[in-house]
């Protein structure tokens, strides 16, 4: 079955420090790996998109990495301000036709002054 | 440059009483899609439709109807609400179903079942 695990759930930092989430999938087969960015009660942005043979991407201060061989990925936040307070979501697509985004969780970010 | 505009907002709703969710998109995106939001869970899809005229079902279509009124408009009617579907819930376009193109996200409707 398709699924993606993010970890921590909920994470509470300092302004100004930096901070790594994770996002393990076993979607298959591969076609892209997202993550976006839901402020409360808001929609959720897209931050980066990375495909198979991308290993980094940035957008900022936030900044991506993709390891095809384990299936992981992570977000890293460079620097945190109180505007990164929000549920950061890792979204990985599927390599076939129609619909096949799979969410994982979220993890909540508490970014504290 | 609106986007996605879904209404309402919030809403409230007894067992039983049925709604429709509005959904429009202004970016001439083939690709529509409604999905639930509920804590400690992923996105979950309840329906799709990858071009106008078509309708397809999500992960968990059960208690739901959708209508693809055009290119622009996707509701969803709930015919008879009940407490399990007391969820937030969210419209989203994409140029097409493929998922190398990126999805753009409404503001949500937050909806409770009484």
């Amino acid at each position: 079955k398709n699924q993606v695990e993010q970890s921590p759930q909920s994470l509470i930092i300092l302004e100004g420090k930096n901070c790594t989430l994770q996002c393990n999938y076993t979607v298959s087969p591969f076609s892209n790996l997202r993550w976006y960015k839901q402020d409360t009660g808001r929609g959720p942005v897209s931050l980066t998109i990375m495909t198979f043979s991308e290993n980094t991407k940035s957008n900022g201060r936030y900044t991506a990495t993709l390891d095809a061989d384990t299936k992981q990925s992570s977000l890293h936040i460079t620097a945190s301000q109180l505007s990164d307070s929000a549920s950061y979501i890792c979204v990985v697509s599927a390599a076939k036709g129609g619909q096949n985004f799979v969410f994982g969780p979220g993890t909540r970010l508490s970014v504290l002054p | 440059n609106a986007g996605v505009t879904q209404t309402p907002k919030f809403q409230v709703l007894k067992t039983g009483q049925s709604m429709t969710l509005q959904c429009a998109q202004d970016m001439n995106h083939n690709s529509m899609y409604w999905y639930r939001q509920d804590p400690g869970m992923g996105l979950r899809l309840i329906y799709y439709s990858a071009s106008e005229g078509t309708t397809d079902k999500g992960e968990v279509p059960n208690g739901y109807n959708v209508s693809r009124l055009n290119k622009r408009e996707f509701s969803l009617r709930l015919e008879s609400a009940a407490p399990s579907q007391t969820s937030v819930y969210f419209c989203a376009s994409s140029p097409t179903g493929q998922g190398q193109y990126e999805a753009f996200f409404g503001q949500g409707t937050r909806l409770t079942v009484v």
